[in-house]
């Protein structure tokens, strides 16, 4: 059975950088591109983007800038660094899966158990 | 605000049909697939339909999708309490070369 399980620091200060990390357990990264998605207290979703078994990327471009989604096959896990952390980055974030093909771009199966990252003076 | 334009609320009386719409444009419903999520509170989204009307293994044929132009529609029939929490749809938008969501609709089951 496939699990994603999710660390990381929880309450970082403004300017701060977020590392969070999603370990895979039951499956391989191959034919997968494993994904990170936050949701902000009270609203909708929102895709921060996702890196392929191979290491390619795609970003959402308003957070292009600031992000790096890795990959470690070694330990099965990949992380995201978010830089330059404002109140405005507080919610939860979510580390997803999703089936490689393009038609699959939106079609998350596995998620993590979703972190809440506060950024707070 | 959101690229996705749902309702934010819906409701329905147990056994009845509902649907939930998911408004879009040519960039983003018009020419790609579209997703439906449902979200129980404080856990992760579950995918209920993908490419616009196919369901994943294990959930139950009460949920549909369809798509129709720039438009998506989410179906739920014979209502349940349960069936009573968040759903989001999201579709990849070639223009902004991103994955959107709608802003979630709350579904009341009266």
């Amino acid at each position: 059975q496939v699990q994603l399980q999710q660390w990381g620091a929880g309450l970082l200060k403004p300017s701060e950088t977020l590392s969070l990390t999603c370990v895979v357990y039951g499956e391989s990264f191959s034919g997968y591109y494993w994904s990170w998605i936050r949701q902000p207290p009270g609203k909708g979703l929102e895709w921060i983007g996702e890196i392929s078994h191979s290491g390619s990327t795609n970003y959402n471009p308003s957070l292009k800038s600031r992000v790096t989604i890795s990959l470690d096959t070694s330990k099965n896990q990949f992380s995201l660094n978010l830089t330059s952390m404002t109140a405005a980055d507080t919610a939860v974030y979510y580390c997803a899966r999703r089936p490689s093909s393009w038609y699959f771009m939106g079609a998350f199966d596995i998620w993590g158990q979703g972190t809440m990252v506060t950024v707070s003076s | 605000q959101s690229v996705l334009t749902q309702p934010p609320s819906a409701s329905g009386t147990p056994g009845q049909r509902v649907t939930i719409s998911c408004s879009g444009s040519s960039s983003n419903i018009g020419s790609n697939y579209v997703y439906w999520y449902q979200q129980l509170p404080g856990t992760a989204p579950k995918l209920l339909i993908y490419r616009n009307d196919q369901r994943p293994s294990g959930v139950p044929d009460r949920f549909s999708g369809s798509k129709s132009g720039t438009s998506a529609s989410l179906a739920i029939s014979g209502l349940r309490s349960e069936d009573e929490v968040d759903y989001y749809c999201a579709a990849w938008d070639d223009s902004l070369s991103v994955l959107v969501f709608g802003g979630g609709t709350r579904l009341t089951v009266l």
